[in-house]
């Protein structure tokens, strides 16, 4: 079945320092992929997403790309914030299903 | 908007007793899954509905677990009886998955969360 696998936690930091949080997939056909974050005491929330191949999602200085041939959706951004400080989950959801497909989570954790 | 609504936000009941798990959908999505959250098992699928209809429960983990969605603006997650094992984070999610989809182009239909419904059973 399709599944997805993140890197694992908790990922400590500096402030300002470069982030990149793992994430790959297996599933049949062309998923759209998504990186969302839940910070503490609220539910999940979309960060980015991409719909194809060598597509590039970015929001909030989070990029992540499609890439098909190593099945993999890495996370990343050029400097953190304490602010970021939260669980990030990669996802899958094929196109002619409702299915989630949910990685179990990277804690990240940015210290002052 | 306001988003996806649950409630209560949290809930403290003892061990037997009916515990009802409610949630107020995105208006016009017509999906809505319902999730369990734990630190040991992280995110699970419950069970998500199409347009009123369950779909897949698959992920209901005994018959002390029930769901129902009368109408399009409110379903209900119901554990009877509780027990402690059931102690989690529940959260409700929708999206909106258009007709034809598949002729129409990609559609992604990302989720949108509540903000969870924490439970602990003593």
């Amino acid at each position: 079945g399709d599944s997805v696998t993140q890197m694992e936690g908790p990922v400590t930091l500096s402030e300002e320092a470069f982030l990149t949080i793992n994430c790959t997939y297996t599933a049949t056909g062309y998923p759209s992929l998504f990186w969302y974050v839940q910070y503490p005491g609220e539910g999940l929330q979309l960060l980015l997403k991409a719909t194809k191949a060598d597509d590039k999602g970015s929001n909030k200085g989070f990029e992540a790309t499609y890439r098909k041939e190593t099945t993999s959706f890495h996370l990343e951004k050029g400097s953190v914030q304490v602010s970021d400080s939260a669980v990030y989950f990669c996802a899958l959801k094929r196109n002619y299903g409702q299915n989630f497909v949910f990685g179990p989570g990277t804690r990240l954790s940015v210290l002052p | 908007d306001a988003g996806v609504i649950q409630s209560p936000r949290h809930e403290v009941t003892e061990m037997g007793q009916e515990v009802t798990l409610r949630c107020k959908p995105i208006s016009g999505h017509n999906s809505l899954f319902w999730y369990r959250q734990t630190m040991m098992r992280g995110l699970e699928l419950l069970i998500y509905f199409n347009n009123n209809v369950p779909i897949d429960d698959s992920g209901m983990p005994e018959d002390r677990f029930s769901a129902k969605m009368p109408n399009a603006s409110f379903s209900t997650l119901k554990i009877q009886p509780s027990e402690p094992r059931d102690s989690a984070v529940y959260f409700c999610a929708s999206s909106f998955k258009s007709r034809g989809s598949l002729l129409a182009g990609l559609n992604t239909g990302e989720l949108f969360f509540g903000e969870g419904s924490r439970l602990t059973v003593l």
